[in-house]
């Protein structure tokens, strides 16, 4: 059984298009998160939900719009996509009572052309 | 501010000898917890050990195990007796009450036949 699971793992798209990328996980956690990785392998937070309610946003650019509708699913919808979106995105969920362990999805290749 | 510092951009090492990363972090909590992450050519990002910064005793996990050091904010990672499959990408972080989880930016590691 997959713990936490993202789609699509790849995307490939262009400039001034919108997207989306799903996260869901079956651990039962109360927090999500999506992260970045750039092409340096730099790991940043971009958001974090506890309970469907939004309590970290980085300095992220409005055009990236996270929903919550429930707290095993955390999406991630990207308007008007820039050459500089492109990253890999890795959603994460954790929980308390397992030391705030990060357990990671397999990440999604995100490719702006 | 929290910050994450790893060192050594990049390491090799030959098979079966031990090696250490190193890290240091610098926070005004008193309690957090410190994360060592693996991230293989797969991508995929996984715990390799935890540290909970109450906590004295340094964590162990088979051949992995870390060198706490809470007074200089230290938190060194040491495999013994390195395995090819241990070549990854190796990430330091650490994550304070608030829930904002901070990776230094990666040690890539080299194990050599």
């Amino acid at each position: 059984d997959t713990a936490v699971s993202q789609t699509p793992k790849y995307l490939v798209t262009q400039m001034g298009n919108d997207k989306s990328i799903k996260c869901e996980q079956n651990l039962g956690h109360d927090t999500m998160y999506w992260y970045k990785q750039d092409s340096k392998k730099f790991l940043k937070i971009m958001f974090s939900y506890n309970n469907k309610e939004l309590i970290i946003n980085e300095t992220v650019p409005n055009r990236f719009s996270p929903k919550s509708p429930d707290k095993a699913h955390l999406n991630l919808h990207i308007n008007s996509l820039e050459l500089g979106d492109s990253a890999v995105y890795f959603c994460a969920s954790s929980h308390p009572d397992y030391g705030y362990e990060q357990y990671f999805g397999p990440g999604t290749r995100l490719t702006v052309t | 501010a929290q910050t994450v510092t790893q060192s050594q951009p990049e390491m090799s090492v030959q098979e079966a000898e031990t090696v250490t990363l190193s890290c240091t972090y610098d926070t005004s909590e008193s309690n957090y917890y410190l994360f060592w992450y693996k991230q293989p050519p797969s991508r995929q990002m996984i715990l390799v050990i935890r540290q909970e910064a109450y906590k004295q005793q340094n964590a162990t996990e088979n051949r992995f195990s870390v060198n706490f050091q809470k007074a200089a904010k230290s938190f060194s990672l040491k495999i013994s007796d390195s395995q090819l499959g241990d070549t990854a990408m190796y990430f330091c972080a650490s994550l304070n009450r608030d829930d904002k989880i901070i990776f230094g930016k990666g040690t890539r590691l080299h194990i050599l036949p």
